[in-house]
């Protein structure tokens, strides 16, 4: 099984800060690297697909990279709204596992 | 609308079965595969494998194979899991998905499992 370790896992940041969150995985996946937004109480939304595709109605401060075994997500120019759990999640060998997450709060 | 919809809360006993809903709208259902992803509370999301909507291959999770089953009903375009054997560490929100191997980009609202004595 694919081990998918992001860092940080708790995170405190002002609004228009960028933010850096990373995602290491225990072996290669290529690119099959997906990242996702929860806030409390809601379904996750899908932010970025293989590693840096962007996904339509998201905003264009979220972005993704990276490639093998390290993965990035950048969140520019931090919002308000933005306060939630962010997961990765690879789907390059089964079980398809997801990160342990990573809290941002807004201070 | 394109909308994943899930059917409503449940509580079961251990050793129960349960088995949830998932009815898509909006879109070709046989174009894309259903995942199941489930929440414990206050934890992470965890995998529990997928279903062709197109063929109804599925690829579940190591953990759950045994108790755990996927289906789909293409002439009602609903997706169904059915988890068996129920234990108290079962609890959690049971999420529905759209996709396979992807980027799942749409997702049901959850129902919530409860399995308690």
């Amino acid at each position: 099984e694919i081990v998918l370790t992001q860092s940080p896992d708790f995170q405190s940041v002002t609004p228009k800060e960028k933010v850096t969150i990373t995602c290491r995985a225990s072996q290669s996946i290529g690119s099959s690297l997906h990242w996702y937004q929860q806030k409390p109480d809601q379904s996750p939304k899908l932010l970025i697909k293989y590693a840096s595709q962007s996904i339509s109605g998201v905003p264009s401060r979220f972005s993704g990279s990276g490639s093998g075994t390290d993965f990035t997500l950048t969140i520019n120019s931090l919002e308000a709204e933005d306060a939630a759990t962010y997961y990765c999640h690879q789907s390059s060998s089964s079980p398809y596992t997801f990160g342990q997450g990573t809290k941002l709060e807004i201070k | 609308q394109v909308q994943l919809v899930q059917s409503g809360a449940e509580v079961k006993k251990p050793g129960a079965s349960v088995k949830v809903s998932c009815k898509a709208s909006g879109y070709t259902f046989t174009s894309y595969g259903i995942s199941w992803v489930r929440q414990a509370p206050g934890q992470g999301l965890e995998w529990m494998g997928w279903i062709s909507a197109y063929n109804g291959n599925t690829n579940y999770a190591q953990k759950l194979q045994g108790r755990v089953t996927m289906t789909t009903d293409t002439s009602t375009s609903t997706a169904y899991m059915e988890l068996r054997s129920l234990r108290s560490d079962d609890t959690a929100v049971y999420y529905c998905a759209r996709g396979g191997g992807g980027g799942y980009d749409l997702w049901g609202q959850g129902t919530l499992v409860t399995v308690s004595s």
